[in-house]
């Protein structure tokens, strides 16, 4: 099993401009998560999902969306990058929901936003 | 609300030296889980160690122990014997158990010097 994958592990982008950080994974988890990690913040919840077509907002949503149209994959999009958004992005997956199960993290992709 | 607090931001000790990070939590659930994650200078993120409310029983894994204690909303971890290989930025977490939610803390960076 890869486990939890992302792509890509680095990306500058200029302020303005819109991309997908990709999420995968291959446990058959039903649970998805998306965190930043900030300097002295620990890692935020942006969005998760409990399954195929069910999504929700985390701690701090706003300029991003997501989607889960498989089990396996979960992106993450800002629409409307902006140098606030400049972070590490982990995307993470459970058996079950986050508040009973383990989360599997993966590698993360450093974004800059210029 | 759900909030972690790790008051320690970094440590630094000698090798064999015994270290104790803590975690201080506050919930009102009274179902939760607990969770250290470590974070080495790779980057990615590691599972240690989840606990329910339920279980105020201490766990012991080779060098790493965690006390946890309801009536100070504390969980904290000790490294015994600490190397050089421990040095990374370890993070407490918790999630209540109606919730899909997961609070990090901020993070305490450990630091082992030879």
């Amino acid at each position: 099993n890869a486990g939890v994958t992302q792509t890509p592990k680095f990306q500058v982008l200029k302020t303005g401009q819109s991309m997908t950080l990709q999420c995968a994974q291959d446990m058959n988890h039903e649970y998805m998560s998306w965190y930043r990690q900030d300097p002295g913040m620990g890692l935020r919840l942006i969005h998760y999902s409990v399954g195929a077509g069910i999504t929700d907002q985390g701690e701090v949503p706003n300029g991003y969306n997501v989607s889960r149209s498989t089990t396996e994959d979960f992106p993450l999009r800002l629409l409307s990058a902006a140098p606030s958004q400049t972070s590490v992005y982990f995307c993470a997956s459970s058996q079950t929901r986050a508040a009973q199960g383990t989360q599997y993290f993966g590698p993360g992709t450093r974004l800059t936003v210029l | 609300a759900q909030k972690v607090t790790q008051a320690q931001t970094e440590i630094s000790v000698v090798e064999k030296e015994d270290v104790t990070l803590d975690c201080v939590y506050e919930t009102r659930d009274t179902t939760y889980y607990l969770f250290w994650y470590k974070q080495p200078p790779s980057g990615e993120l590691v599972f240690l160690i989840r606990r329910n409310s339920f279980d105020e029983q201490n766990e012991i894994s080779g060098r790493y122990s965690w006390n946890f204690q309801k009536s100070t909303s504390s969980f904290n971890f000790t490294i015994t014997a600490s190397q050089v290989v421990d040095s990374a930025v370890y993070f407490c977490a918790l999630s209540e158990g109606g919730g899909n939610d997961m609070r990090f803390g901020a993070g305490t960076r450990l630091t082992v010097k030879p």
